[in-house]
Protein backbone atom coordinates (compact mmCIF):
# COMPACT_ATOMS: atom_id res chain seq x y z
CA UNK A 1 0.00 0.00 0.00
CA UNK A 2 1.12 3.12 -1.03
CA UNK A 3 1.69 6.53 1.43
CA UNK A 4 2.32 10.08 1.49
CA UNK A 5 4.49 11.94 3.78
CA UNK A 6 4.14 16.18 4.17
CA UNK A 7 6.66 17.34 6.19
CA UNK A 8 5.67 20.90 6.38
CA UNK A 9 2.56 21.25 8.52
CA UNK A 10 2.19 24.51 9.04
CA UNK A 11 3.69 27.14 6.83
CA UNK A 12 3.66 30.78 7.27
CA UNK A 13 4.92 33.17 4.46
CA UNK A 14 4.25 37.26 3.69
CA UNK A 15 3.15 38.13 0.16
CA UNK A 16 5.72 37.57 -2.47
CA UNK A 17 7.79 35.02 -0.94
CA UNK A 18 8.50 31.67 -2.86
CA UNK A 19 6.99 28.69 -1.73
CA UNK A 20 8.01 24.79 -1.86
CA UNK A 21 5.45 22.37 -0.05
CA UNK A 22 7.42 19.17 0.96
CA UNK A 23 5.92 15.85 -0.23
CA UNK A 24 7.23 12.37 -0.03
CA UNK A 25 5.33 8.85 -1.43
CA UNK A 26 6.33 5.15 -0.80
CA UNK A 27 5.10 3.01 -3.30
CA UNK A 28 7.40 0.57 -5.01
CA UNK A 29 5.62 0.72 -8.33
CA UNK A 30 4.63 3.24 -10.76
CA UNK A 31 2.14 6.30 -9.58
CA UNK A 32 -0.20 8.98 -10.21
CA UNK A 33 0.49 11.82 -8.09
CA UNK A 34 -1.91 14.99 -7.16
CA UNK A 35 -1.90 18.20 -5.27
CA UNK A 36 -5.15 19.47 -4.02
CA UNK A 37 -6.19 22.78 -2.41
CA UNK A 38 -8.93 23.37 0.02
CA UNK A 39 -9.77 26.98 0.96
CA UNK A 40 -11.20 27.61 4.42
CA UNK A 41 -14.81 25.95 4.63
CA UNK A 42 -14.78 24.40 1.06
CA UNK A 43 -14.10 21.65 -0.55
CA UNK A 44 -11.09 19.78 -2.35
CA UNK A 45 -9.81 21.49 -5.67
CA UNK A 46 -7.24 20.05 -8.00
CA UNK A 47 -4.15 22.37 -8.42
CA UNK A 48 -2.18 19.88 -10.56
CA UNK A 49 -1.28 16.15 -11.17
CA UNK A 50 1.30 14.20 -13.33
CA UNK A 51 0.24 10.45 -14.79
CA UNK A 52 3.70 10.63 -16.81
CA UNK A 53 6.49 12.39 -19.36
CA UNK A 54 7.32 15.97 -18.33
CA UNK A 55 8.54 15.66 -14.71
CA UNK A 56 7.67 18.92 -14.46
CA UNK A 57 3.96 20.13 -13.90
CA UNK A 58 2.41 23.19 -14.22
CA UNK A 59 -1.08 23.68 -12.46
CA UNK A 60 -3.44 26.42 -11.84
CA UNK A 61 -3.02 29.87 -10.24
CA UNK A 62 0.56 29.08 -11.00
CA UNK A 63 1.51 26.80 -9.21
CA UNK A 64 3.99 23.83 -10.49
CA UNK A 65 6.04 20.70 -8.72
CA UNK A 66 8.06 18.23 -10.14
CA UNK A 67 8.59 14.74 -9.96
CA UNK A 68 11.47 12.84 -8.83
CA UNK A 69 11.22 9.32 -9.51
CA UNK A 70 14.65 8.69 -7.63
CA UNK A 71 13.73 10.49 -4.29
CA UNK A 72 9.95 9.50 -4.33
CA UNK A 73 9.33 13.36 -4.16
CA UNK A 74 6.58 15.48 -5.82
CA UNK A 75 7.24 18.95 -4.51
CA UNK A 76 4.90 21.91 -4.93
CA UNK A 77 6.11 25.45 -5.99
CA UNK A 78 5.08 28.88 -6.41
CA UNK A 79 7.38 31.65 -7.00
CA UNK A 80 5.21 34.22 -5.66
CA UNK A 81 2.56 33.74 -3.12
CA UNK A 82 -0.45 36.32 -2.71
CA UNK A 83 -3.28 36.24 0.71
CA UNK A 84 -5.11 34.57 -1.45
CA UNK A 85 -3.35 31.80 -1.68
CA UNK A 86 -4.53 30.92 2.36
CA UNK A 87 -5.09 27.57 2.34
CA UNK A 88 -4.44 23.69 3.38
CA UNK A 89 -2.66 21.92 0.43
CA UNK A 90 -2.53 18.23 0.33
CA UNK A 91 -0.18 15.78 -1.61
CA UNK A 92 -2.34 12.53 -2.94
CA UNK A 93 -1.36 9.75 -4.35
CA UNK A 94 -2.71 6.15 -6.27
CA UNK A 95 -1.39 3.19 -7.94
CA UNK A 96 -2.27 2.21 -11.17
CA UNK A 97 -1.13 -1.18 -11.07
CA UNK A 98 -2.18 -1.59 -7.51
CA UNK A 99 -5.29 0.06 -5.92
CA UNK A 100 -6.63 3.48 -7.06
CA UNK A 101 -7.89 4.52 -4.06
CA UNK A 102 -6.15 7.94 -3.54
CA UNK A 103 -3.74 8.02 -0.42
CA UNK A 104 -3.52 11.60 0.97
CA UNK A 105 -0.64 12.89 3.10
CA UNK A 106 -1.67 15.15 6.49
CA UNK A 107 -1.73 18.42 4.44
CA UNK A 108 0.05 21.67 5.02
CA UNK A 109 -1.46 24.52 6.35
CA UNK A 110 -0.16 28.10 4.35
CA UNK A 111 -0.87 31.16 5.72
CA UNK A 112 0.41 34.21 4.01
CA UNK A 113 0.65 37.51 5.41
CA UNK A 114 -0.43 40.38 3.05
CA UNK B 1 -22.09 18.53 -15.84
CA UNK B 2 -22.51 18.54 -12.59
CA UNK B 3 -19.67 17.62 -10.06
CA UNK B 4 -19.89 15.55 -7.38
CA UNK B 5 -23.11 16.19 -5.14
CA UNK B 6 -23.14 15.97 -1.64
CA UNK B 7 -25.99 16.65 1.06
CA UNK B 8 -26.66 17.67 3.65
CA UNK B 9 -23.89 20.34 3.78
CA UNK B 10 -24.51 20.56 7.48
CA UNK B 11 -25.86 18.09 9.58
CA UNK B 12 -26.31 18.04 13.88
CA UNK B 13 -27.25 14.80 15.47
CA UNK B 14 -27.48 14.60 19.15
CA UNK B 15 -25.71 11.71 20.38
CA UNK B 16 -27.38 8.56 19.93
CA UNK B 17 -29.39 9.63 16.38
CA UNK B 18 -28.35 8.31 13.14
CA UNK B 19 -26.64 10.20 10.36
CA UNK B 20 -27.35 9.78 6.55
CA UNK B 21 -24.68 11.46 4.20
CA UNK B 22 -25.31 11.07 0.74
CA UNK B 23 -23.32 11.57 -2.26
CA UNK B 24 -24.27 11.63 -6.32
CA UNK B 25 -21.13 11.13 -8.25
CA UNK B 26 -20.07 13.07 -11.62
CA UNK B 27 -22.45 11.41 -14.25
CA UNK B 28 -20.40 8.49 -15.78
CA UNK B 29 -18.66 7.96 -12.38
CA UNK B 30 -19.42 4.34 -11.06
CA UNK B 31 -16.56 4.51 -8.42
CA UNK B 32 -17.20 6.43 -5.13
CA UNK B 33 -15.09 6.64 -2.65
CA UNK B 34 -15.38 8.38 1.28
CA UNK B 35 -12.84 10.05 3.32
CA UNK B 36 -13.22 11.97 6.98
CA UNK B 37 -11.52 14.79 7.64
CA UNK B 38 -10.52 15.59 11.45
CA UNK B 39 -8.88 19.27 11.85
CA UNK B 40 -4.82 18.30 12.07
CA UNK B 41 -5.07 14.94 10.49
CA UNK B 42 -6.00 15.32 6.95
CA UNK B 43 -8.31 12.73 4.89
CA UNK B 44 -8.51 9.50 5.86
CA UNK B 45 -10.05 7.19 3.50
CA UNK B 46 -12.49 5.53 5.05
CA UNK B 47 -14.55 3.25 1.93
CA UNK B 48 -14.24 2.31 -1.81
CA UNK B 49 -17.70 1.18 -3.41
CA UNK B 50 -18.67 0.59 -7.04
CA UNK B 51 -22.29 -0.04 -8.17
CA UNK B 52 -23.68 -2.42 -5.76
CA UNK B 53 -20.77 -3.42 -4.52
CA UNK B 54 -18.03 -2.75 -1.34
CA UNK B 55 -14.55 -2.95 -2.91
CA UNK B 56 -12.31 -2.31 -0.13
CA UNK B 57 -13.54 -0.73 3.43
CA UNK B 58 -10.34 -1.01 5.15
CA UNK B 59 -10.88 2.55 6.67
CA UNK B 60 -14.18 1.61 8.15
CA UNK B 61 -14.32 1.85 11.90
CA UNK B 62 -16.22 -1.82 12.62
CA UNK B 63 -18.54 -0.48 14.13
CA UNK B 64 -21.89 2.14 13.82
CA UNK B 65 -20.82 2.78 10.31
CA UNK B 66 -21.86 1.11 7.23
CA UNK B 67 -22.16 2.42 3.78
CA UNK B 68 -23.32 1.34 0.02
CA UNK B 69 -23.89 2.89 -3.56
CA UNK B 70 -27.34 1.28 -4.92
CA UNK B 71 -27.81 0.51 -8.49
CA UNK B 72 -30.06 3.57 -8.45
CA UNK B 73 -29.43 6.42 -6.48
CA UNK B 74 -26.50 8.27 -4.76
CA UNK B 75 -24.16 6.81 -2.40
CA UNK B 76 -24.85 7.10 1.69
CA UNK B 77 -22.86 6.92 4.20
CA UNK B 78 -24.25 5.62 7.27
CA UNK B 79 -23.16 5.99 11.16
CA UNK B 80 -25.39 4.78 13.78
CA UNK B 81 -25.87 5.91 17.30
CA UNK B 82 -23.45 8.89 16.57
CA UNK B 83 -21.01 9.60 19.44
CA UNK B 84 -18.98 13.53 19.74
CA UNK B 85 -16.27 11.44 18.20
CA UNK B 86 -17.74 11.21 14.99
CA UNK B 87 -17.84 14.92 14.30
CA UNK B 88 -15.58 15.96 11.19
CA UNK B 89 -16.12 16.73 7.35
CA UNK B 90 -17.39 13.59 5.22
CA UNK B 91 -15.90 13.94 1.63
CA UNK B 92 -17.00 12.14 -0.95
CA UNK B 93 -14.77 11.60 -4.18
CA UNK B 94 -16.14 9.97 -7.78
CA UNK B 95 -14.09 8.53 -10.64
CA UNK B 96 -14.80 6.73 -13.62
CA UNK B 97 -14.23 3.34 -14.00
CA UNK B 98 -10.23 2.86 -12.86
CA UNK B 99 -9.63 5.98 -13.65
CA UNK B 100 -7.00 7.79 -12.07
CA UNK B 101 -8.34 11.05 -10.92
CA UNK B 102 -10.80 11.25 -8.31
CA UNK B 103 -13.08 14.42 -8.08
CA UNK B 104 -14.48 15.21 -4.66
CA UNK B 105 -17.53 16.71 -3.36
CA UNK B 106 -17.80 20.04 -0.80
CA UNK B 107 -18.32 17.76 1.82
CA UNK B 108 -20.64 17.21 4.92
CA UNK B 109 -20.04 18.52 8.28
CA UNK B 110 -21.47 16.43 10.76
CA UNK B 111 -21.58 17.90 14.47
CA UNK B 112 -22.54 15.48 17.34
CA UNK B 113 -24.08 17.61 20.30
Amino acid sequence: AQSVSQHNHHVILSEAASLELGCNYSYGGTVNLFWYVQYPGQHLQLLLKYFSGDPLVKGIKGFEAEFIKSKFSFNLRKPSVQWSDTAEYFCAVNAPGGSYIPTFGRGTSLIVHP
Amino acid sequence: NAGVMQNPRHLVRRRGQEARLRCSPMKGHSHVYWYRQLPEEGLKFMVYLQKENIIDESGMPKERFSAEFPKEGPSILRIQQVVRGDSAAYFCASSPSYGPEAFFGQGTRLTVV
